[in-house]
């Protein structure tokens, strides 16, 4: 089945604690990007990535990382977390010939941070 | 910069009723436009999508979208909700490659 999957679902964590929320699609595609999700805000892009070793900010980036060593992954990564990082974060990939537009979304990651 | 505006925060129509979710963008060329629904507890399924061509397009369950150039807008609409049509919907721009917009998103609520 073409899926994009997150680990983990859910997450508390405290303040300071790295992370890393993984992200993976077996359709083959090219393009993959973070959003967060925050009430009344819509989905705001952290990251975007084009393809291996090629990646840019969104509109939302401090406060986290991203590498895309292989196709298929791309983890998000939270150095020092803060509580303005709770959110519903949501991973997406798209292929090439359709630019970054029509996105397949993966299920959420709800963190939680304290 | 692109930007997406959905006025409506909140909508409640009957089940049954016709339904019209507004979308309005900015963009210094033409845009490629995109409907997605949001189930609660779920992710973003793509609902439809504009390229070029014909300005009105058709997606999945039933929806519609019209591509207005001259209101910058791109208005979601559907002849007769079902129950099963509540959800959160975002309009969202994807112009540059990589980079996407998403609108705050408009709530529909389904009355009986």
């Amino acid at each position: 089945e073409a899926q994009v999957t997150q680990n983990p679902r859910y997450l508390i964590t405290v303040t300071g604690k790295k992370l890393t929320v993984t992200c993976s699609q077996n359709m083959n595609h090219e393009y993959m990007s973070w959003y967060r999700q925050d009430p009344g805000l819509g989905l705001r892009q952290i990251y975007y990535s084009m393809n291996v070793e090629v990646t840019d900010k969104g509109d939302v980036p401090e406060g986290y990382k991203v590498s895309r060593k292989e196709k298929r992954n791309f983890p998000l990564i939270l150095e020092s977390p803060s509580p303005n990082q709770t959110s519903l974060y949501f991973c997406a990939s798209s292929p090439k010939d359709r630019g970054n537009y029509e996105q397949y979304f993966g299920p959420g990651t709800r963190l939680t941070v304290t | 910069a692109q930007s997406v505006t959905q006025p409506d925060i909140h909508i409640t129509v009957s089940e049954g009723a016709s339904l019209e979710l507004r979308c309005n963008y900015s963009y210094g060329a033409t845009p490629y436009l995109f409907w997605y629904v949001q189930s609660p507890g779920q992710g973003l399924q793509l609902l439809l999508k504009y390229f070029s061509g014909d300005t009105l397009v058709q997606g999945i369950k039933g929806f519609e979208a019209e591509f207005k150039r001259s209101q910058s807008s791109f208005n979601l609409r559907k002849p007769s909700v079902h129950w099963s049509d509540a959800a959160e919907y975002f309009c969202a721009v994807g112009a540059n490659a990589g980079k996407s917009t998403f609108g705050d998103g408009t709530t529909l609520t389904v009355k009986p």
